[in-house]
């Protein structure tokens, strides 16, 4: 059965720095497309990274320079790590895996705030 | 980037009704477009992919049309589980975008 579950979401204050890491199961991270989407509390889903299974990696403008994804295949497991966070940075965090979506975390939520 | 464009935002309909959101692509996307459906407090589920194709499970009142830049989804039959909001996401580009979302509320 595949399965995804992010954690390391929390309350971070302006300017700090999480990482997410999203456990699979299931399947092998490396050999999948995988992505990042987050949803800000009452609004829609918006793309924010995804690196390919040849490890290519790809940012929405907005992210560029500030986040970074990667992946540890002997811990099967995908990571977002976020730096310089902003409060529009508040928002559920979904890993998704495939192309398109086929499968989703059930969310980690970060709030930014201080 | 490409932009996708949702109409209607919200929509209003019954039980047994036919309805239709339509989703624009700011350029040509030939079939590369799915659809979600998410419920509140949950993560979104994939319907439809490569613009008409159903994936497994999803039941066949739903269904997808277009190609191009302009695309549709369609409930033949709304059900009291359909009532949720849809996006569309063009996966053409390597920066996927999503449109802004249509709820389908209970009139």
């Amino acid at each position: 059965e595949v399965q995804l579950v992010e954690s390391g979401g929390g309350l971070i204050q302006p300017g700090g720095s999480l990482r997410l890491s999203c456990a699979v199961s299931g399947f092998t991270v490396n050999s999948n497309y995988m992505s990042w989407v987050r949803q800000a509390p009452g609004k829609g889903l918006e793309w924010v990274s995804a690196i390919y299974s040849g490890g290519s990696t790809y940012y929405a403008d907005s992210e560029k320079g500030r986040f970074t994804i990667s992946r540890d295949n002997s811990k099967n497991t995908l990571y977002l790590q976020m730096n310089s966070l902003r409060a529009e940075d508040t928002a559920v965090y979904y890993c998704a895996r495939d192309s398109p979506y086929a499968d989703w975390g059930q969310g980690t939520l970060v709030t930014v705030s201080s | 980037d490409i932009q996708m464009t949702q109409s209607p935002s919200t929509l209003s309909a019954s039980v047994g009704d036919r309805v239709t959101i339509t989703c624009r692509a700011s350029q040509s996307i030939s079939s590369w477009l799915a659809w979600y459906q998410q419920k509140p407090g949950k993560a979104p589920k994939l319907l439809i992919y490569k613009a008409s194709s159903l994936e497994s499970g999803v039941p066949s009142r739903i269904s997808g049309s277009g190609s191009g830049t302009e695309f549709t989804l369609t409930i033949s039959s709304l059900q009291p589980d359909d009532f949720a909001t849809y996006y569309c996401q063009q996966y053409k580009s390597y920066q996927y975008t999503f449109g802004q979302g249509t709820k389908l509320e209970s009139k």
